[in-house]
């Protein structure tokens, strides 16, 4: 069965330090995105990083870095600097297969305190 | 572009009654999904429409149902309601394929009593 795993359901980091949020997957497929959103308290969820399986670079965004572990199949997400606005829901999320639908693991609930 | 709209934002109804929520995409997208978000089980999807058809669909009784317009814009019913189809209910769009990066609804907050 193909999963995806966050071990971390809460997290808490002092604003400007760095987190890595984890993520681990089952999958059969080669190519294909994976993604991590995040989702506000204001409930919207948003994309903040989309990384290429068939890329060996990692994906970055600003703030947002992700360590993609093919062989592995891991797929942490790192926010540097962080911010009061980064506190969050943090889901990570792959595709079954590539025509099909998303999975979604369960969540990270990321607090940055003042 | 305006983002995905979801209406209404919030409902209640009792047991037994029926709904429908409505999603609007992003403006060329053909591809749209539904979640289901509650606090035990997550995010689980229900179905994807792309072209007025159900691409794909999740593991939910057959109360849940849904259709796409031909402006791409999508509703879903929700038939004989439970308690326990409380929850947060999700319409992303995208592209072409629900695997691309999808772009998400503010939600429509539905409670069962």
């Amino acid at each position: 069965a193909q999963t995806v795993t966050q071990s971390q359901p809460e997290m808490s980091v002092q604003e400007a330090e760095t987190v890595t949020l984890s993520c681990t997957y089952d999958t059969s497929e080669n190519n294909y995105y994976l993604f991590w959103y995040k989702q506000p308290p204001s409930r919207q969820m948003i994309l903040v990083i989309r990384q290429e399986a068939y890329k060996q670079q990692n994906a970055t965004e600003n703030r947002f870095s992700v360590n993609f572990q093919k062989a592995a199949k891991s797929f942490s997400l790192k926010i540097s600097d962080s911010q009061l606005g980064d506190t969050a829901m943090y889901f990570c999320a792959f595709p079954m297969n590539r025509d099909d639908k998303i999975i979604f693991g369960k969540g990270t609930r990321l607090h940055i305190l003042p | 572009k305006a983002g995905v709209t979801q209406t209404p934002r919030y409902l209640i109804k009792t047991r037994g009654q029926q709904v429908t929520l409505s999603c609007s995409p992003i403006s060329g997208h053909r591809s749209v999904s539904w979640y289901q978000q509650t606090p035990g089980q997550g995010l689980q999807f229900l179905f994807e429409y792309f072209s007025e058809t159900q691409r794909n669909k999740g593991n939910f009784p057959g109360r849940f149902s849904g259709r796409q317009f031909s402006n791409s814009r999508s509703e879903m019913n929700v038939s004989t309601l439970e308690l326990g189809d409380s929850a947060l209910y999700l319409c992303a769009s995208s592209l072409i394929r629900s695997t691309d990066t999808q772009y998400f609804g503010p939600g429509t907050r539905l409670t069962v009593l």
